[in-house]
């Protein structure tokens, strides 16, 4: 079935630093969505996205709806030690709420 | 405003066993999506309910079944466990009918031995 790349898989970073990862598909897709998941938790919407080129901001969170419409992409500014934890992308499966996730990518911050 | 919430939060099952979990949405919204997450497949779609009705489902066998009821309340079935059924079993609810945002309750965490 359909599967969503993110890239990298982990990061490493120190606080104040900018962060960017991207996800990617091998289909057209007309809905973006960003999630992040605390331990123990379920995923959290981040950003919605539903506009190829479309550029939207949540806080310190920019993410991008890819021209191509295969590839969104997630920036966090000056990075914060709650800023941890994994970060999906998401992608519409058809009709209705269906969604392929994403491989993940796994966000640490060193204070 | 109440989120999601699922029950029961941790369950432990033995090989052969069924078990249900629970899900409440969001107040309002008609849109119930179950997936189960697991460290090797990662997150994946099991079902969607709209309106009591089965609207979508995903590449899961038949052991896995759900409902909803007329509260938008749903409920998923795993009968048979297997080991390979140990997951975190998250429910969504959306306010939508098309595709929309879906808001996440914190999981049933199932343990099959």
């Amino acid at each position: 079935g359909q599967q969503l790349n993110q890239s990298p898989q982990s990061m490493f970073i120190q606080e104040g630093e900018d962060v960017s990862m991207n996800c990617t598909s091998s289909s057209i897709f007309n809905t973006w969505l960003w999630y992040k998941q605390d331990p123990g938790e379920g995923p959290v919407l981040l950003i919605a996205l539903y506009k190829a080129g479309e550029l939207t901001s949540n806080g310190r969170l920019t993410a991008q709806f890819g021209i191509t419409r295969k590839d969104s992409f997630l920036n966090i500014s000056a990075s914060i030690p709650s800023d941890v934890g994994i970060y999906f992308c998401a992608g519409p499966m058809g009709t209705g709420n269906q969604f392929y996730f994403g491989t993940g990518t796994s966000l640490t911050v060193i204070p | 405003k109440a989120g999601v919430t699922q029950t029961p939060r941790y369950l432990i099952k033995t090989r052969g066993q069924q078990v249900t979990l629970s899900c409440s949405p969001i107040s309002g919204h008609r849109s119930v999506s179950w997936y189960q997450q697991t460290p090797g497949q990662g997150l994946q779609f099991l079902f969607e309910y709209f309106s009591e009705t089965q609207r979508n489902k995903g590449n899961f066998p038949g052991r896995f079944s759900g409902r909803q009821f007329s509260n938008s309340r749903s409920e998923m079935n795993v009968s048979t466990l297997e080991l390979g059924d140990s997951a975190l079993y998250l429910c969504a609810s959306s306010s939508t009918g098309l595709t929309g945002e879906l808001f996440f309750g914190e999981g049933s965490r199932l343990t099959v031995l």
